[in-house]
């Protein structure tokens, strides 16, 4: 299957700080997506991002989908505590890989 | 009114025993699929399933097998249960296309004793 590699595994932060993780992959992916799990539930998507380059905001979240398509950056701007949680990079090619996620941990 | 609803939320059983997760989405999505998630928190895709086409991951078990009765259900079962088959089990849909957001359901941990 194809491989989506994200750093860091874990993040301790200050609320109010700002974060930034990203994810790689060998393999060339149409979409990429962000999505975020919180305890006990299933993951919900934040931001969708289909065309290379492309730059999408959503409220103090960024998220960039690498010119190559092999590669995308999330960040989030000014955490609070709620934005604990566990986040998910997904590539879509002919079906939905998931990456190895980054646990977030905020600190009031 | 929940999009996607799986049953049951918590599954306990013996080694060897044969159970079943249900699953049912209202979005009106064709596409339906089943993810492991490990104690790691890694996100496994299982199989993915449409009215045309099943797609299975090479790497799954032939004890594990989709059953679809309709579009709106898409149930997973699993024969002789093994203790590794301990996982959080998570259905998800999307539209037609593969392309856009999956909705999931709120997982179902399964429990192999």
């Amino acid at each position: 299957g194809q491989q989506l590699n994200q750093s860091p595994q874990s993040m301790f932060i200050q609320e109010g700080e700002d974060v930034s993780m990203n994810c790689t992959s060998s393999s060339i992916f149409n979409t990429w997506l962000w999505y975020k799990q919180d305890p006990g539930e299933g993951p919900v998507l934040l931001i969708a991002l289909y065309k290379a380059g492309e730059l999408t905001s959503n409220g103090r979240l960024t998220a960039q989908f690498g010119i190559t398509r092999k590669d995308s950056f999330l960040n989030i701007s000014a955490s609070i505590p709620s934005d604990v949680g566990i986040y998910f990079c997904a590539g879509d090619t002919h079906q939905f890989y998931f990456g190895t996620g980054t646990s977030l941990t905020v600190i009031p | 009114d929940t999009a996607v609803s799986q049953t049951p939320k918590y599954l306990v059983t013996q080694m060897g025993n044969d159970k079943s997760i249900k699953c049912e989405q209202n979005l009106g999505h064709d596409t339906m699929y089943w993810y492991k998630q490990d104690s790691k928190k890694f996100l496994k895709i299982m199989f993915s399933y449409n009215n045309k086409e099943l797609i299975i991951n090479e790497t799954v078990p032939n004890r594990f097998s989709p059953k679809s009765p309709d579009k709106a259900h898409l149930n997973l079962h699993i024969n002789s249960l093994e203790l590794g088959d301990s996982a959080v089990y998570f259905c998800a849909s999307s539209r037609e296309g593969l392309t856009g957001e999956l909705f999931f359901g709120e997982g179902s941990r399964l429990t192999v004793l």
